[in-house]
């Protein structure tokens, strides 16, 4: 069964760096073949993609946040981690990591972490 | 706005279909494949539909997808109360080289 769960501050600073990471059980991110990726929520509102990667491969970034967004993978834990410098109050949502059945849709989600960013 | 406009909210009674519409462009449901994700309150979103039309395991029969040139629907027959969720569609976009999401559907089961 897969699982995946996401850890990290649930508050940052304004102008820090927020660094989460996912950790994933039931499959290896170094051998099946998917992407691995990050989708956040703000309360009530949509979906946003912020980037996946392939391990060995590429990395894909939303354009609005490529300068800011760094995708990585730690095969030694299985983890993958997501990490956005200069945060603001806009970064202030639920973030999801989700593995992808190809590029665009997102098989196995994690529960979600919800991150404030304040002072 | 988002870059596959959906309605924000649709509705039916016990019983009925219901469908639910997106709307892209050449570079995303055009050339690329569409995907729908159901999200109940309170939860992380669930994979409804894949690559236009399939249904990951688990998902019942009454959930269908289609794609016509740069439009996707959802169809959700024999409507249950527990169908009551966001619903949203996805692509890739190549234009952006990235994913881009549907504003989401509010569906109300009467």
């Amino acid at each position: 069964q897969l699982q995946l769960q996401e850890s990290g501050p649930g508050l940052v600073e304004p102008s820090e760096t927020l660094s989460l990471t996912c950790s994933v059980s039931g499959d290896s991110i170094s051998s099946s073949g998917h992407y691995w990726g990050w989708i956040r929520q703000p309360p009530g509102k949509g979906l946003q993609w912020i980037g996946h990667i392939f391990y060995g491969g590429s990395t894909f970034y939303n354009p609005s946040l490529k300068s800011r967004v760094t995708i990585s993978v730690d095969t030694s834990k299985n983890q993958f981690s997501l990490k956005l410098t200069s945060v603001t109050a806009a970064d202030a949502t639920l973030y999801y990591c989700a593995r992808f059945r190809g590029v665009a849709a997102a098989d196995y989600w994690g529960q979600g972490t919800l991150v404030t960013v304040s002072s | 706005q988002s870059v596959l406009p959906q309605p924000p909210s649709a509705s039916g009674t016990p019983g009925q279909r219901v469908t639910i519409s997106c709307s892209g462009s050449s570079s995303n449901i055009g050339s690329n494949t569409v995907h729908w994700y159901q999200q109940l309150p309170g939860t992380a979103p669930k994979l409804l539909i894949y690559t236009n039309t399939q249904r990951p395991s688990g998902v019942p029969d009454r959930f269908s997808g289609s794609k016509s040139g740069t439009s996707a629907s959802l169809a959700i027959s024999g409507l249950q109360t527990e169908d009551e969720a966001y619903y949203y569609c996805a692509a890739w976009d190549d234009s952006l080289n990235g994913v881009v999401f549907g504003g989401g559907t509010r569906l109300t089961v009467l």
